[in-house]
């Protein structure tokens, strides 16, 4: 799986839009880029994912550039109970089902404020 | 959303004991990977499994394995436990409309 590089935090005013970016240059043409959120030592909570075209879902929305060297998860109003880390990966294509390897990086640690 | 089940929640063992942590991921998840997290490593993967084979492994000792059954369910076994297994082990299960859902972990406390 290609690198990925966040931020390692932001803050959010609650009822706002969070805008979290994700770098991932080295990213190959048949990579999807997901976005999970893990909230203290739950589970990470799968968000949302896209291979070129943008994306939404009743959580988020994800903007992939042209060049799909980077995007950007859109929480379009953010409550306190998004505070969470952010984690953006990158992952080959299923191919018959297979999962590969997930590498995670830090991710960002978006916090909500009232 | 997700529903995939990991069992037990929590587990508490001592040093050179051995444990088995369950996975049942929901239908139509055919692939199920295990991931262990630390505080000072983060999410690291183990292994995958897809119909019953192991297709990519982790750089973990032989001491951790795993095993698919016909219906998903996967397994993973840690046979005599160290101080340093303790952790959050995480069941990932895929569909093939590539949607990915984590369980929600089972907590292993090595004594």
């Amino acid at each position: 799986d290609a690198k990925t590089t966040q931020p390692p935090s932001m803050d959010c005013a609650e009822g706002r839009a969070a805008n979290l970016p994700c770098n991932h240059s080295t990213i190959s043409g048949n990579e999807y880029v997901y976005w999970y959120r893990q909230i203290h030592s739950q589970g990470p909570q799968y968000i949302i994912h896209g291979l070129k075209n943008n994306e939404t879902n009743e959580m988020a929305s994800l903007i992939i550039t042209e060049d799909r060297k980077s995007s950007t998860l859109i929480l379009p109003h953010a409550t306190l109970r998004d505070t969470a880390v952010y984690y953006c990966i990158v992952r080959s294509s299923n191919s018959g089902g297979s999962n590969y390897k997930l590498t995670f990086g830090k991710g960002t640690l978006l916090t909500v404020n009232p | 959303k997700a529903g995939v089940t990991q069992t037990p929640r929590y587990l508490i063992k001592t040093r050179g004991q051995q444990v088995t942590l369950s996975c049942s991921p929901i239908s139509g998840h055919r692939s199920v990977s295990w991931y262990q997290q630390t505080p000072g490593q983060g999410l690291q993967f183990l292994f995958e499994y897809f119909s019953e084979t192991q297709r990519n492994k982790g750089n973990f000792p032989g001491r951790f394995s795993g095993r698919q059954f016909s219906n998903s369910r996967s397994e993973m076994n840690v046979s005599t436990l160290e101080l340093g297994d303790s952790a959050l082990y995480l069941c990932l299960g895929t569909r093939d409309n590539n949607e990915q859902f984590f369980g929600p972990g089972t907590r292993l406390t090595v004594l």
